[in-house]
C-alpha cells in the first residue's frame, strides 16, 4: 500500500471548520481512502471512507480531486470534543490490514 | 448490538513471561484484527483472523500467535515478553476487506 503524508498537528478554534489534507502521491488504482479518529487510551473510531469526488456522513465530508493523489478530511464546526488523533489510511479491496501513520493531531481551542 | 470487548483493561508482567489477552468481536463479525500501538505511535497491524485461520501477518516475531474461536471471539499470546512489548493491544472486529474496522478499547500491557 502506497504511503500517506498528513500533517504532525493542527490547532483551531471552536465552531470553525477544521480541513485536514493527506497526501498520497502512489495511490493505486482499488485503493479506498479511510479516516479514522481516535482519543486517548481509546480504540480508533471510523469516520468516513470514500474512493473518488465527495463523500459527506453525520460528523464529516472527504474530498478527494481527480487524480487521487491526496484528499481532504472536513470537519464542521469543530468542539472541544473533537480534539483527538486523526488518522489518515489507504485500503484495498481484498487485503487485510489498515496501515497507519503517526496521523494528525488535532486541538480544538475554546 | 454489543461493541468489541476486550480483557483486561491493564497487565502488569514481567519480562521473559507469557502473556493471553482476549477479544470479542462485534455481533456478526467474522474476522478480527490485533494491533499493537506504541505510545505516541499508529496501531502497527500484527495479524488477522478469518474463520479460525490466521489471515494475513504484519512484521511482528512468532512469538506473537494468536487463536480465533467459532464464535469468532479472538486471543492474542505474546511469549518470552520483552520490554519493547509495552503498548496498548487493540482488537478490532469487521467482515474483512477494505471496509470499517470496529476497534475494542484495547489493553494496556507494561512489560517490567
Amino acid at each position: 500500500l502506497a504511503k500517506t503524508t498528513q500533517p504532525i498537528s493542527m490547532d483551531s478554534y471552536e465552531g470553525q471548520e477544521v480541513n485536514i489534507t493527506c497526501s498520497h502521491n502512489n495511490i493505486a488504482t482499488n485503493d479506498y481512502i479511510t479516516w479514522y479518529q481516535q482519543f486517548p487510551s481509546q480504540g480508533p473510531r471510523f469516520i468516513i471512507q470514500g474512493y473518488k469526488t465527495k463523500v459527506t456522513n453525520e460528523v464529516a465530508s472527504l474530498f478527494i480531486p481527480a487524480d487521487r493523489k491526496s484528499s481532504t478530511l472536513s470537519l464542521p464546526r469543530v468542539s472541544l470534543s473533537d480534539t483527538a488523533v486523526y488518522y489518515c489510511l489507504l485500503g484495498r479491496a481484498g487485503s487485510y490490514q489498515l496501515t497507519f501513520g503517526k496521523g494528525t493531531k488535532l486541538s480544538v481551542i475554546p | 448490538e454489543t461493541g468489541v470487548t476486550q480483557s483486561p483493561t491493564h497487565l502488569i508482567k514481567t519480562r521473559g513471561q507469557q502473556v493471553t489477552l482476549r477479544c470479542s468481536s462485534q455481533s456478526g463479525h467474522n474476522t478480527v484484527s490485533w494491533y499493537q500501538q506504541a505510545l505516541g505511535q499508529g496501531p502497527q497491524f500484527i495479524f488477522q483472523y478469518y474463520r479460525e485461520e490466521e489471515n494475513g501477518r504484519g512484521n511482528f516475531p512468532p512469538r506473537f500467535s494468536g487463536l480465533q474461536f467459532p464464535n469468532y471471539s479472538s486471543e492474542l499470546n505474546v511469549n518470552a515478553l520483552e520490554l519493547d512489548d509495552s503498548a496498548l493491544y487493540l482488537c478490532a472486529s469487521s467482515f474483512g476487506g477494505p471496509g470499517e474496522q470496529f476497534f475494542g478499547p484495547g489493553t494496556r500491557l507494561t512489560v517490567l
